[in-house]
């Protein structure tokens, strides 16, 4: 079975550019978290989905970050505008329901570097 | 609010000896699920094992073990028999809410190095 998929893996944009980053959660999850992880804050979750509804957006820095799930096979997390501070490695991360396993896995990441 | 501590930020092990690296958690609730998750140098996050708050037994996946002890709040994993492969970071996580359908909250993190 696929995992979840994150895309692209690696970007480097400009300061001021919009980023857009993609994810498909694993086929039949229902939960979809994402998270950022830098060396200072360590793994940030700033927003999860439950049957593609924002359950708890607290952890969204600010009015710059926008997330969106518009059906259950795919999320995006968007940036705009850029800021070299929002650079770090961005996870989507997918899970069922309780009666189907909680276990909650990653994808291989999104590494963003804004300069 | 929901907490997770790892109070090692880094650990070192002879290979094929046994390592236990320590986390507490705080929750006032009753239902949870706790993680371990190793994150290799390539950056992946790899699950590891996992323990609901009503499981009895220890959860046990191969050579990882977690040590429950519910009334400390501790959820320390045991790997066995270390081996090169092992030296990673090690994330704890808590999930808690109802039927543990809520967030998963990570602790700071603990980096192993096996040495051969």
């Amino acid at each position: 079975d696929a995992g979840v998929i994150q895309s692209p893996r690696h970007e480097v944009t400009e300061m001021g550019q919009e980023v857009t980053l993609r994810c498909k959660p694993i086929s039949g999850h229902d939960y979809l978290f994402w998270y950022r992880q830098t060396m200072m804050r360590g793994l940030e979750l700033l927003i999860y989905f439950n049957n593609n509804v924002p359950i708890d957006d607290s952890g969204m820095p600010e009015d710059r970050f926008s997330a969106k799930m518009p059906n259950a096979s795919f999320s995006t997390l968007k940036i705009q505008p850029s800021e070299p501070r929002d650079s770090a490695v961005y996870f989507c991360a997918s899970s069922g329901t309780a009666y189907s396993g909680n276990t909650i896995y990653f994808g291989e990441g999104s590494w963003l570097t804004v300069v | 609010a929901q907490k997770i501590t790892q109070t090692q930020p880094g650990m070192f092990v002879q290979e094929k000896e046994a390592v236990t690296l320590d986390c507490t958690y705080d929750t006032s609730d009753q239902s949870y699920g706790l993680f371990w998750y190793k994150q290799p140098s390539s950056g992946e996050m790899i699950f590891l094992i996992y323990q609901g708050s009503y499981d009895e037994q220890n959860a046990t996946e191969g050579r990882y073990s977690l040590n429950f002890q519910k009334a400390r709040k501790s959820a320390n994993l045991v790997i066995s028999a270390s081996q090169l492969g092992d030296s990673a970071m090690y994330f704890c996580a808590m999930r808690e809410g109802y039927n543990q359908g809520g967030k998963l909250i990570f602790g700071q993190g603990t980096e192993l190095s096996v040495k051969p």
